[in-house]
């Protein structure tokens, strides 16, 4: 089965630190990857992907992800945060059977403070 | 225009009336999506459409009824919702990924429509 998960509800940073946000993500095949950003009471807004290639994705706003295949992994990453960056802030893996289908993560919320 | 729209932006309906969601986009693509999403939670997909053609229905109830009138509006049509169908309906559209040749395109959302019924 595909799936992808995102191990912390929520995560607290400071402006001007570096984030993290973990996804692992288990499916059959080579993995198509993708993060997404939502703003309250908004739609997802896409931010990167990563199909094949170099590791690291680079994607909106700043933001990057890096791929790791031996940890199956794809976290996002951006070196400063800025308190706009607050969000909520979603992976999603492509089905291999169906490339219409996504299967989103649980999501983590990203509190940046002042 | 890389805008999906959807309409109205916030709904409120008892539990016997009929409504429609509305999604445009007009950005060439051939594959749209319906989700639900409640608060904090991610997307639940409903359905996909793919070339008009309705390609996935995830057993979603038939009280949600969609439409793809032609490729650049989907529809979603309500009936009989229960309060508990209370959610952000969500609509989405991609570049087809289903064809011989192998892409792996992004969707892009909608703003949503608020939905709550009484």
């Amino acid at each position: 089965a595909q799936s992808v998960a995102q191990p912390e509800d929520q995560v607290n940073v400071a402006e001007g630190n570096p984030l993290t946000v973990k996804c692992t993500y288990s499916v059959s095949g080579n993995p198509y990857l993708f993060w997404y950003v939502q703003y309250p009471n908004r739609g997802l807004q896409f931010l990167l992907k990563y199909i094949t290639g170099d590791n690291l994705v680079k994607g909106s706003y700043g933001f990057e992800a890096e791929f790791n295949k031996s940890q199956t992994s794809f976290h996002l990453k951006k070196p400063s945060a800025l308190v706009s960056d607050s969000a909520l802030y979603f992976c999603a893996v492509r089905v291999l059977y169906n490339f219409n289908k996504f299967y989103f993560g649980s999501g983590t919320k990203l509190n940046v403070k002042p | 225009d890389t805008e999906v729209t959807q309409t109205p932006k916030h709904l409120v309906m008892g539990m016997t009336n009929k409504k429609s969601l509305k999604c445009e986009q007009h950005m060439g693509h051939r594959a749209m999506y319906w989700y639900k999403q409640k608060a904090k939670k991610p997307p639940e997909l409903m359905f996909v459409y793919s070339y008009e053609k309705l390609s996935i229905n995830e057993s979603v109830p038939s009280r949600f009824s969609p439409e793809c009138p032609n490729s650049s509006l989907l529809n979603l049509h309500l009936h009989a919702l229960q309060p508990e169908d209370s959610a952000l309906y969500l609509c989405a559209s991609s570049q087809d990924n289903s064809g011989g040749t192998r892409s792996y395109n992004e969707q892009f959302f909608g703003p949503g429509t608020r939905l709550t019924v009484l």
